[in-house]
């Protein structure tokens, strides 16, 4: 079954505790990406991946990592996570856009991450 | 940059009733992708409809209809004999040309289906 598996679901931990929330594709798609879920924003994007060891900055990186050593790995990394990062995550995937490949590549979502952090 | 505009934080409908649901955006392309996501309750982010800029005719998916209007940059959900199981978060997104690119999202509808 295609899907996008994130793991752990739920999370709560404290200030400063670094934690990984982990990201697998089975899709062999090149674009992956994660975004934040708060309430009254809408879901906003952390950091994107093109493909393997290609990462960059979304509209929201500050006190997020990530890497992209598999393709079909994206791991999500608080160095030092604080209050203000409690939220709902979510990981999506893609083929990348390209002009000889019909069609719409459709972005396939994770099943979320809820994590607080006290 | 892209920008979207949900500017129903709260709907409610009765069973059995329509309700459209707007959403605004801003762009300069010309191709490119809207979409509507229902989240419900689970949380899951669920595909509801899709809408190709370049296409004129508005996409519909059983009782899921887009009102596209290009022009006016423009593109509202229409959600037919609405059922229970319509309950959930709805958000607005846009994306670039082909796929594979990031999504902006609106802030959301939250809709809520009564007896």
């Amino acid at each position: 079954e295609a899907q996008v598996t994130q793991n752990p679901r739920y999370l709560i931990t404290v200030t400063g505790k670094k934690l990984t929330v982990t990201c697998s594709q089975n899709m062999n798609h090149e674009y992956m990406s994660w975004y934040r879920q708060d309430p009254g924003l809408g879901l906003r994007q952390i950091y994107y991946s093109m493909n393997v060891e290609v990462t960059d900055k979304g509209d929201v990186p500050e006190g997020y990592k990530v890497s992209r050593k598999e393709k079909r790995n994206f791991p999500l990394i608080l160095e030092s996570p604080s209050p203000n990062q409690t939220s709902l995550y979510f990981c999506a995937s893609s083929f990348l856009w390209d002009s000889n490949r019909l069609g719409y590549n459709e972005q396939f979502f994770g099943p979320g991450t809820r994590l607080t952090v006290l | 940059a892209q920008t979207v505009t949900q500017s129903q934080p709260e709907m409610s409908v009765q069973e059995a009733e329509t309700v459209t649901l707007s959403c605004t955006y801003d762009t300069s392309e010309n191709n490119y992708y809207l979409f509507w996501y229902k989240q419900p309750p689970s949380r899951q982010m669920i595909l509801v409809i899709r809408q190709e800029a370049y296409k004129q005719q508005n996409a519909t998916e059983n009782r899921f209809s887009v009102n596209f209007q290009k022009a006016a940059k423009s593109f509202s959900l229409k959600i037919s004999d609405s059922q229970l199981g319509d309950t959930a978060m709805y958000f607005c997104a846009f994306d670039g040309p082909g796929g594979g690119n990031k999504l902006t999202f609106g802030t959301g509808t939250q809709l809520k289906v009564e007896l």
